[in-house]
């Protein structure tokens, strides 16, 4: 089955970097997605692996994903205030075409 | 840029009213889904489309219909509101074949 779960709050000062953590139960991944929500708007595509991928990395924003444990992860170095949002991690499956499961979302709180 | 857009930001419904919502996306996208999310479950499909006159239901599909009679909208239709169908709703569309997914700003429903 599809299950896709983060942690609900993470909260990190400004400057530091910031991990959010995502696992996914199944095995049949084609795509990772990162996607970012501000307050009160829509979703935003931040970056995206594909599963034959290790790591990704775009200016910031680094993505690390482990197949074997089914585990991806999003690294947001230099934290700023402008980086508090709620984040999505979403896989779609072989087969779905196009279908994405979202997990709950993880909102980061960057303080002074 | 791809824009989609959804008809309204804010909405306040009575129970038992019929409530649609519209969304457009201008970028000749084949798929369009639509969303609900609500706080600690994340973003749940409701129903979405890959073509013209076709519909798929999701994963929470009870309590809702849909109508794509032109490729660039994607309409949400609660026949009868209740007040657990309080929620943000979140339309998005993908290019077939494709799973990037991009979103509209979101419409908050208030159902009293």
């Amino acid at each position: 089955g599809e299950d896709v779960e983060q942690s609900l709050f993470l909260s990190v000062r400004e400057g530091d970097s910031s991990v959010i953590n995502c696992t996914y139960t199944d095995s049949s991944s084609t795509y990772l997605y990162w996607y970012k929500q501000e307050p009160g708007a829509g979703l935003q595509l931040l970056t995206y692996i594909f599963s034959n991928m290790d790591m990704k990395q775009d200016q910031r924003l680094t993505v690390l994903l482990n197949k074997k444990d089914k585990h991806l992860s999003l690294r947001i170095a230099d934290t700023q205030t402008g980086d508090s949002a709620i984040y999505f991690c979403a896989e779609t499956l072989t087969g779905t075409a196009s279908k994405l499961t979202f997990g709950t979302g993880t909102r980061l709180q960057v303080t002074l | 840029d791809v824009k989609v857009t959804q008809s309204s930001r804010y909405l306040v419904k009575r129970t038992g009213e019929k409530v649609f919502l519209e969304c457009v996306q201008d970028m000749d996208h084949e798929n369009m889904f639509w969303y609900r999310q609500d706080p600690g479950l994340g973003l749940r499909l409701i129903y979405f489309s890959y073509d013209v006159k076709m519909k798929e239901k999701g994963d929470i599909p009870e309590g809702y219909s849909v109508s794509r009679e032109k490729k660039e909208r994607f309409s949400l239709i609660l026949e009868s509101a209740s007040t657990n169908q309080t929620s943000m709703y979140l339309c998005a569309s993908s290019r077939g074949g494709q799973e990037t997914q991009y979103f509209g700003p979101g419409t908050r429903l208030l159902v009293l």
